[in-house]
């Protein structure tokens, strides 16, 4: 069984940064293209991030592209979010999820809630 | 970037009743590329249906899609008590992502 656990979560200040991570096991990683959705309080799910299998191929959603860094280590079967300058409108749950071949966020973690606030 | 709008809002309706929903993308969306998920509070998404009419592993047959283009929908045909929840269109056309805002079914 796939399973997938983010980590890293908390409250920032704005301007700050955190990092989220995902561990993942149950799953061929390195073979695995990886992505980040977050959902804000109460809103809808927004595609943030993409990477893929080697790492070597990423792509961002405009809100965050300049800002938020995608990264993986194969090694240790994880994935990385870094955010920089987190803005208030950051502020959401960050889910890590797998991308299938037939085109689907097919495991999701739990999710890590973010909260960017003074 | 393609947007995707579902239509309505909130779907008030009654265990046992047909519940439809719409997908409509701003432009033509491979149907292998239309998914729809699930929501339920405090939980992550469930995938539904890919490939626009595909359902997922452990899906019941009362889940169908449909739909063509710019067109989809998702289609409920006797709501359970455990079918309440928020649901979810999403296409794919790399680079993006994107879903569309979302449809909350809701106990009349």
């Amino acid at each position: 069984e796939v399973q997938l656990v983010e980590s890293g979560g908390g409250l920032v200040q704005p301007g700050g940064s955190l990092r989220l991570s995902c561990a993942a096991s149950g799953l061929s990683f390195s073979s695995s293209e990886m992505t980040w959705v977050r959902q804000a309080p109460g809103k809808g799910l927004e595609w943030i991030s993409y990477i893929s299998g080697s790492g070597t191929i990423v792509y961002y959603a405009d809100s965050v592209k300049g800002r938020f860094t995608i990264s993986r280590d194969n090694a240790e079967n994880s994935l990385y979010l870094q955010m920089n300058s987190l803005r208030a409108e950051d502020t959401a749950v960050y889910y890590c999820a797998t991308w299938h071949w037939l085109l689907y966020f097919d495991s999701w973690g739990q999710g890590a809630l973010v909260t960017v606030s003074s | 970037e393609i947007v995707l709008t579902q239509s309505p809002g909130t779907l008030s309706l009654s265990p046992g009743e047909r519940a439809t929903l719409s997908c409509r993308a701003s432009q033509s969306v491979a149907s292998s590329h239309l998914v729809w998920y699930q929501q339920k509070p405090g939980q992550a998404p469930r995938l539904l249906l890919y490939g626009a009419s595909s359902r997922a592993t452990d899906i019941p047959n009362r889940f169908s899609g449909s739909g063509s283009g710019t067109d989809f929908t998702l289609t409920i045909s006797r709501l359970e008590p455990e079918d309440f929840a928020v649901y979810y269109c999403q296409q794919y056309g790399r680079p993006s992502w994107t879903f569309g805002q979302g449809t909350k079914v809701e106990i009349k």
